[in-house]
């Protein structure tokens, strides 16, 4: 069984601090996704970034960036200069495609909460 | 058109009631799925379609009943639900099965349900 496992359950900085959001994950699965998604209060998943099991390449979107290290099952997001507006919940999540469909199993989250 | 629309964004009904929430999105996709989240909980995977078949009921009870008339929609029916199944329902679309971005999900703004 998959599974995806967020430790922290908080972080609080303040704006323009960098954060680390941290994702370690288990699968038997060769080929697989992972992903990172935010929600704000207002409810909505919003997409960040999709990374395949065979790309080890670290990737940098802005203020964000993505270090997947496979050899630790680990994928780890990074806020820079964090602003007000990163304050959400953040799900990191695995992807495991069956023949039945493709089935997320997400992380517990971790809610950063920026201070002005 | 790259966005899933879900109505109502807020539902209160009582135990006895039936309802329906609905899902909609225009970008061609061929998947969609129904998840539920609780509050300060991750989403669940309840249903999957796949060309406009369901694939995956992830032992939902019957009081929720999924529908996908065509590509582009989704329901899901609800009758005789409990306090319990308060919650934020998120409908999310993906490409078709096969596919290299099938794995990439698209989420709705959710629904937010609460059962008196």
């Amino acid at each position: 069984a998959q599974k995806v496992t967020q430790a922290q359950t908080e972080i609080s900085v303040v704006e323009k601090e960098d954060v680390t959001l941290d994702c370690v994950y288990e699968t038997r699965d060769t080929t697989y996704y992972l992903f990172w998604y935010k929600q704000p209060p207002s409810g909505e998943l919003v997409f960040l970034i999709r990374r395949n099991s065979f790309d080890e390449q670290n990737e940098i979107s802005g203020r964000y960036s993505w270090n997947f290290q496979k050899s630790t099952s680990s994928f780890n997001f990074t806020i820079t200069a964090s602003q007000v507006v990163d304050s959400a919940v953040y799900f990191c999540a695995l992807s495991e495609v069956e023949a039945a469909g493709n089935k997320l199993t997400f992380g517990g989250g971790t809610r950063v909460l920026v201070k002005p | 058109d790259t966005e899933v629309t879900q109505t109502p964004k807020h539902l209160v009904m009582g135990m006895t009631n039936k309802k329906s929430l609905k899902c909609e999105q225009h970008m061609g996709h061929r998947a969609m799925y129904w998840y539920k989240q609780k509050a300060k909980k991750p989403p669940e995977l309840m249903f999957v379609y796949s060309y406009e078949k369901l694939s995956i009921n992830e032992s939902v009870p019957s009081r929720f009943s999924p529908e996908c008339p065509n590509s582009s929609l989704l329901n899901l029916h609800l009758h005789a639900l409990q306090p319990e199944d308060s919650a934020l329902y998120l409908c999310a679309s993906s490409q078709a099965p096969g596919t290299e971005a099938y794995n990439e999900q698209f989420f709705g703004p959710g629904t937010r349900l609460t059962v008196l």
